[in-house]
């Protein structure tokens, strides 16, 4: 079946540091790729989408690229601030019949210190 | 557009108790989902409905989980008898035209 497989947290990094989190993906078809992001006692929310091969997904200095030969979509941002603590959600889609069921990996947890 | 409500944000039950949370989507969304989201781990599909009609449910425990949407537009959750497991956060979503989902805040469940 899908499934996704993110790096383990918690990821602690200093403000303006490098962010790199990793994700690679099964699926059956083609599927669609997400990074969805939760702030602290809030709702997830999309932070950016690709939906074929080569694809960038860029958002609030966030970028990912759909990496088809080897099945990962790695979120990474140049220099992340206090405001970007949060956890993080890599997930995918694969598209067909009225099944547009999101699959999430188990997230990971990023803290930034100042 | 106003986004997804849910409610309630906090329910502490008894194990064995019954609980039901409730979800208003965006107007005119056909597609409805609840989610699980067990404290680290990332959310899992409960249950999808089509307007009224239920798409998938495989995932859903229905020895214990209900859940139904009225007229293609509110939907409720409802759990009996809750267990210690259960324990979580609901979440309710709608599909968007590009694909991806606006979840609601979700309703943080505690079954002690």
């Amino acid at each position: 079946g899908d499934s996704v497989t993110q790096m383990e947290g918690p990821v602690t990094l200093s403000e303006e540091a490098f962010l790199t989190i990793n994700c690679t993906y099964t699926a059956t078809g083609y599927p669609s790729l997400f990074w969805y992001v939760q702030y602290p006692g809030e709702g997830l929310q999309l932070l950016l989408k690709a939906t074929k091969a080569d694809d960038k997904g860029s958002n609030k200095g966030f970028e990912a690229t759909y990496r088809k030969e080897t099945t990962s979509f790695h979120l990474e941002k140049g220099s992340v601030q206090v405001s970007d603590s949060a956890v993080y959600f890599c997930a995918l889609r694969v598209s067909g019949g009225s099944n547009y069921k999101l699959t999430f990996g188990k997230g990971t947890l990023l803290t930034v210190n100042p | 557009e106003a986004g997804v409500a849910q409610s309630p944000r906090y329910k502490i039950i008894e194990k064995r108790q019954s609980v039901a949370f409730w979800c208003n989507p965006i107007s005119g969304h056909a597609t409805l989902y609840w989610y699980q989201q067990i404290l680290g781990q990332g959310p899992k599909l409960l249950i999808q409905f089509q307007n009224n009609g239920v798409v998938d449910d495989s995932q859903l425990p229905k020895d214990r989980f209900s859940a139904e949407r009225l007229k293609g537009v509110d939907s409720t959750l409802k759990i009996q008898p809750a267990k210690l497991e259960d324990s979580a956060v609901y979440l309710c979503a709608n599909l968007q035209g590009w694909g991806g989902y606006t979840f609601g805040s979700g309703t943080r469940l505690t079954v002690v």
